[in-house]
């Protein structure tokens, strides 16, 4: 089976620090991304990766970085964690070239004060 | 623009009391659905994918059909532990590997 393990599954930080969310799978999967869940906007996407170290932006990009150094391995950074940065974290994997469905993590839950 | 929308937002059912969510979406040239169940505090959990009009896919109590214009996630005999919010996302022909979602449906089945 898939597995796809985030780093935490609750987080509590402070305005202004930076905050580092790590999500690793372990299917040789290339694609990797990363949203976030809010009620009533559903999922949206922050940040994909197709490669090692190749990177695209997703739908709400702004005050998030990603890093991809390793296959199994991608980290969504909050450089400056804000309040509006309160959500639920998802990652997710994917094969490439074909018609599959997503795998997901168990979420993180991320609290800024 | 590339939209999907599910109804109801919430649904409330007896124990036993069939019912239907839907899904509809607008994309050219769909090259997939997705059917996702999220418990609260966790990852969705795959479901179902759908590939063209017509086509129809079962799991336990739980059928999936698709039309050009919408889906419809079909619960026969529902059970409380069938109680989640299910999710719908298409994938869209101009990047394979992006997924659009809907806000999904909150289904509560009650004893």
């Amino acid at each position: 089976d898939v597995k796809v393990t985030q780093s935490s599954r609750y987080l509590v930080k402070r305005t202004g620090e930076k905050v580092f969310l790590e999500c690793v799978q372990d299917m040789d999967h290339e694609n990797m991304f990363w949203y976030r869940q809010d009620p009533g906007l559903g999922l949206r996407l922050i940040y994909f990766s197709y490669d090692v170290k190749m990177k695209e932006k997703g739908d709400i990009p702004e005050g998030y970085s990603v890093s991809r150094e390793k296959k199994e391995r991608f980290s969504l950074i909050l450089e400056s964690a804000s309040t509006n940065q309160t959500s639920m974290y998802l990652c997710a994997s994917y094969p490439a070239g074909g018609y599959n469905e997503q795998f997901f993590g168990p979420g993180t839950r991320l609290t800024v004060l | 623009e590339d939209q999907v929308t599910q109804s109801p937002e919430a649904l409330r059912l007896q124990e036993g009391e069939s019912s239907s969510l839907n899904c509809s979406y607008t994309v050219s040239g769909l090259r997939g659905l997705f059917w996702y169940r999220q418990d609260p505090g966790k990852g969705p959990e795959f479901l179902f994918t759908l590939y063209s009009a017509g086509e129809e896919k079962e799991k336990e109590r739980l059928k999936a059909t698709l039309t050009k214009k919408e889906s419809f996630l079909h619960i026969t005999a529902p059970k409380p532990e069938d109680s989640a919010t299910y999710l719908c996302a298409v994938q869209a022909p101009y990047n394979t590997d992006k997924l659009i979602f809907g806000t999904g449906t909150r289904l509560q089945v009650f004893p």
